[in-house]
């Protein structure tokens, strides 16, 4: 069965220095790995996704991730927060339906990211 | 091209009664995902509809229902109400076909208080 771990609840760091969010996976197939962000009272707006095409995968807003199949891991990294950046991020897997075909997005817990100014 | 919409924003109901919650995708998606967040369970997922049938199914009780209409418009139903239902209903939508990495736009939720 597909997973995510999002091994942080909590992250706080200083405007204009940098975000680390991580996220471990587990899956028995090449996965389909995505972030999502959600700011409070929105719904949520994906911010990148791995494709297979690039282990290193660019977003908006200045994100990118890597994914790491050795070490099973897919963070998500900015080189230097914004006060805007404050919210909840969700690291999300899309699991697999009998037979094989794509099925739902299976969510991370999320991590709180708060920036201090 | 507008985004997803959710009907009602904003709802308040008493155990035992009923809610149905809409959902609107974007113009040209064919297919309607619903998820339930709570503090407790984070984000789960409801259920699937593409072109008004039920594609896949998560691992809620019987309770918890949904449709899709022949314009892709989306409705679920949760039936009976209980405390622990509780929670920000999201909605996304999405081109539906099989391709991998098809990306989900979600709307802005319906939150539910049950009294």
């Amino acid at each position: 069965a597909q997973s995510v771990t999002q091994l942080d609840s909590h992250v706080s760091v200083s405007e204009g220095t940098p975000v680390l969010l991580r996220c471990n996976y587990s899956s028995s197939y090449s996965p389909s790995l995505f972030w999502y962000v959600q700011h409070p009272n929105k719904g949520l707006q994906l911010l990148l996704k791995y494709t297979s095409a690039a282990t290193l995968v660019k977003g908006i807003n200045g994100f990118e991730a890597e994914f790491k199949k050795s070490e099973t891991s897919f963070h998500l990294t900015k080189p230097s927060a914004h006060m805007s950046d404050a919210a909840e991020y969700f690291c999300v897997v899309r699991g697999l339906n009998y037979g094989g075909s794509q099925g739902n997005l299976i969510f991370g817990k999320g991590t709180k990211l708060s920036v201090k100014p | 091209k507008a985004g997803v919409t959710q009907t009602p924003r904003y709802l308040i109901k008493t155990r035992g009664q009923q809610v149905t919650l809409s959902c609107s995708p974007i113009s040209g998606h064919r297919s309607v995902s619903w998820y339930q967040q709570t503090p407790g369970q984070g984000l789960q997922f409801l259920f699937e509809y593409f072109s008004e049938t039920q594609r896949n199914k998560g691992n809620f009780p019987g309770r918890f229902s949904g449709r899709q209409f022949s314009n892709s418009r989306s409705e679920m139903n949760v039936s009976t109400l209980e405390l622990g239902d509780s929670a920000l209903y999201l909605c996304a939508s999405s081109e539906g076909n099989r391709i991998s990495y098809n990306e989900q736009f979600f709307g802005p939720g319906t939150r539910l208080t049950v009294l």
